[in-house]
């Protein structure tokens, strides 16, 4: 149970802002919400975390609705070698991650 | 700075054998080590975690053990492989410390077919 809820696969333009979406409706007040990407035959890599406020990073920036049941992940400016399946994942932070099936984005040329 | 190597990279082993995948982590001490599965086409499946030396917790119940001999060093074995053990294996680790979120690093992974 990934507790979270994501669409399977997006496309996106490269130069574009890739945005993906999250639901994690139950999360409880002290759950993080984290963000991995998993590229091809390759370990997953961590991206981004927030807890209330919105977050940003040399790679993305996370906004987390007030209500917290939701969030989105930002590429700003998406290229090729963002290919990948992104997770979405809540967590107390320092305990076992339990991973859903992410969405698989694609960036188009 | 932190590196964690996990060996072989891939492996093709005959149903029935024995498997045993290391993981190792240099350059901190003390941390959470994870065991995860990915079947093809899946999401991560969290197999074991262990704490500290000798502490292992099982996640699901399968023919898999691990065993965490030393600090930094976290292995993956089976006494007789199924042909639903194949899938790629990914080691993680977490440096904890209180009041801080803790991201996981992952290994390379190895790659395992039982035929």
């Amino acid at each position: 149970d990934a507790k979270t809820t994501q669409p399977p696969s997006m496309d996106c333009a490269e130069g574009r802002a890739a945005n993906l979406p999250c639901n994690h409706s139950t999360i409880s007040g002290n759950e993080y919400v984290y963000w991995y990407r998993q590229i091809h035959s390759q370990g997953p890599q961590y991206i981004i975390h927030g807890l209330k406020n919105n977050e940003t990073n040399e790679m993305a920036s996370l906004i987390i609705t007030e209500d917290r049941k939701s969030s989105t992940l930002i590429l700003p400016h998406a290229t090729l070698r963002d290919t990948a399946v992104y997770y979405c994942i809540r967590s107390f932070g320092n305990e076992k991650l339990t991973f859903g099936t992410g969405t698989r984005l694609t960036i188009i040329p | 700075s932190q590196t964690i190597h996990q060996w072989p990279a891939t492996l093709v082993q005959p149903v029935g054998s024995p498997l045993s995948l290391e993981c190792t982590v240099e350059g901190t001490s003390n941390p959470n080590l994870y065991w995860y599965r990915q079947a093809a086409g899946r999401g991560l499946q969290l197999l074991f975690y262990s704490v500290g030396i000798g502490q292992i917790s099982s996640e699901v119940p399968q023919n898999l053990s691990a065993s965490r001999p030393q600090d930094r060093q976290f292995i993956l074995s089976s006494k007789k492989l199924l042909l639903s053990d194949s899938g790629f294996y990914l080691c993680a680790w977490v440096k904890v410390s209180k009041g801080s979120y803790n991201e996981q690093f992952f290994g390379p992974g190895t790659r395992l077919t039982v035929l």
